[in-house]
């Protein structure tokens, strides 16, 4: 069974860095990319990018180049979300999700159940 | 960017009816890259549709999608109890970002 665990809720103050995580299983890790979709409280979804494991060959979205860093570990089958300094407006569910289709040309099959991540002061 | 723009916003129907959303996308979607997703409220989205037409595994065969080029279309037939959530359309075409539309709430009426 494919499965995406993320890790648990954060709250954080504006500055603070943060790195969350999705941990695949059930299926050969490397094979698949893997993408962040970021969810404003009460909005819609918003693409953000995605890795190949395999490689670390990683693409933005233009809205978030430079705002996150995507990693990932293949070694434990784990990708990453990456704040160097958190806004306020950092606030949100971020899923991870697996990619399945050709290349870039890939929808999301398979989703994580979301990290909630709270920037406060 | 390939905007994607899905009408209604609302949509308010009875268990039983027939829904049909509609994403429209502001460039031609090539080979029909196109992709649904349904999420109910505190969960993570799920795959209904990709290639504009192909269900996901799992999903009920009330649920169909169509369109080509610009135009595509999410039908719902028989409208269950648990069908009431946001639909979001998806695009990945063209090269990243792969864009989403906003979403239709889909209401008990």
């Amino acid at each position: 069974e494919v499965q995406l665990v993320q890790s648990g809720a954060e709250v954080k103050k504006p500055g603070n860095s943060l790195k969350i995580s999705c941990k695949g299983s059930g299926y050969k890790f490397t094979s698949h990319y893997i993408g962040w979709v970021r969810q404003m409280p009460g909005k819609g979804l918003e693409w953000m990018g995605f890795i190949y494991p395999d490689d670390s060959d990683t693409t933005y979205s233009p809205s978030f180049q430079g705002q996150v860093t995507i990693l990932v570990d293949k070694s434990i089958s784990t990708a990453y979300l990456q704040w160097s300094s958190l806004k306020a407006s950092d606030t949100a569910m971020y899923y991870c999700a697996r990619l399945l289709g050709a290349g870039h040309h890939a929808f999301f099959d398979y989703w994580g159940q979301g990290t909630l991540v709270t920037v406060s002061s | 960017e390939i905007v994607l723009t899905q009408s209604p916003g609302t949509l308010s129907l009875s268990p039983g009816e027939r829904a049909t959303l509609s994403c429209r996308t502001s460039q031609s979607v090539s080979s029909r890259y196109l992709a649904w997703y349904q999420q109910k409220p505190g969960q993570a989205p799920r795959l209904l549709i990709y290639g504009a037409s192909s269900r996901a595994t799992g999903i009920p065969d009330r649920f169909s999608g169509s369109g080509s080029g610009t135009d595509f279309t999410l039908t719902i037939t028989r409208l269950e109890p648990e069908d009431f959530a946001v639909y979001y359309c998806q695009q990945y075409g063209s090269s990243p970002p792969h864009t989403f539309g906003q979403g239709t709430k889909l209401e008990i009426k």
